[in-house]
């Protein structure tokens, strides 16, 4: 089946650094997304991570463990604008060839 | 600009009315998905579209009736919806399967905000 857990919220300072988290299970695991998206807004690509190990992109890094399920995406230098929904999602393999299933998404408050 | 657009940004109607949800994108992507998304909850895919053939259908009921007359065009044809219907409509698209040596994340439009009566 198809899993995948991130917090619903998470608030942190100006400045600051936080970590959101996701856990996910699903068969024929081929890569997994982070997306940010403001509120009445497109989400938009933030990340990807197909082998273990830590990709970083400036203010922005993404994590996955793969034999954990095991992702984390985490955020430096927070400012207020990276008040935003950061949905997780993972690109499995389907009948008739791949599909990406999402988080419902972390809610993350900056606040000065 | 995203590169996906979608019209119209709002839309309200009643149970009883017909509309469509039109999007558009303009990245050469062969791939295109209709998502719905509640507050609170994960995204939900609904349909999918490789080569304007529909690929996949998540048991999304009859009163949603997608179009794709190409690879560029993709609707929503709604009718008799009910209230528990409304929520913001996501369109996206992709290149299905990535090139070579890419990953190909899904680009989004702003999406449909749907309210029923």
């Amino acid at each position: 089946g198809q899993n995948i857990d991130q917090p619903t919220e998470m608030t942190a300072t100006e400045g600051a650094i936080v970590q959101i988290n996701c856990t996910y299970q699903t068969s024929g695991f081929n890569g997994l997304f982070w997306y940010q998206q403001h509120a009445g807004e497109a989400p938009t690509f933030l990340s990807y991570n197909v082998l273990d190990g830590l990709e970083e992109k400036g203010r922005f890094s993404s994590f996955l463990s793969r034999s954990k399920g095991y992702s984390y995406l985490l955020l430096k230098e927070l400012q207020m604008k990276d008040s935003a929904s950061y949905l997780c999602a993972v690109r499995e393999e389907s009948t008739g060839g791949f599909k990406t299933i999402f988080g419902a998404g972390t809610r993350l408050f900056v606040k000065a | 600009e995203t590169g996906v657009t979608q019209t119209p940004r709002h839309l309200v109607m009643g149970m009883t009315n017909k509309k469509s949800l039109k999007c558009e994108q303009h990245l050469g992507h062969n791939a295109m998905y209709w998502y719905k998304q509640s507050a609170k909850k994960p995204l939900e895919l609904m349909f999918v579209y490789n080569f304007k053939e529909q690929t996949e259908n998540n048991s999304v009921p009859s009163r949603f009736s997608p179009e794709c007359p190409n690879s560029s065009h993709l609707f929503l044809h709604l009718h008799t919806l009910q209230p528990e219907d409304s929520a913001l409509y996501l369109c996206a698209s992709s290149q299905e399967p990535p090139r070579q040596g890419q990953h190909q994340p899904q680009h989004f439009g702003d999406g449909t905000r749907l309210s029923i009566l």
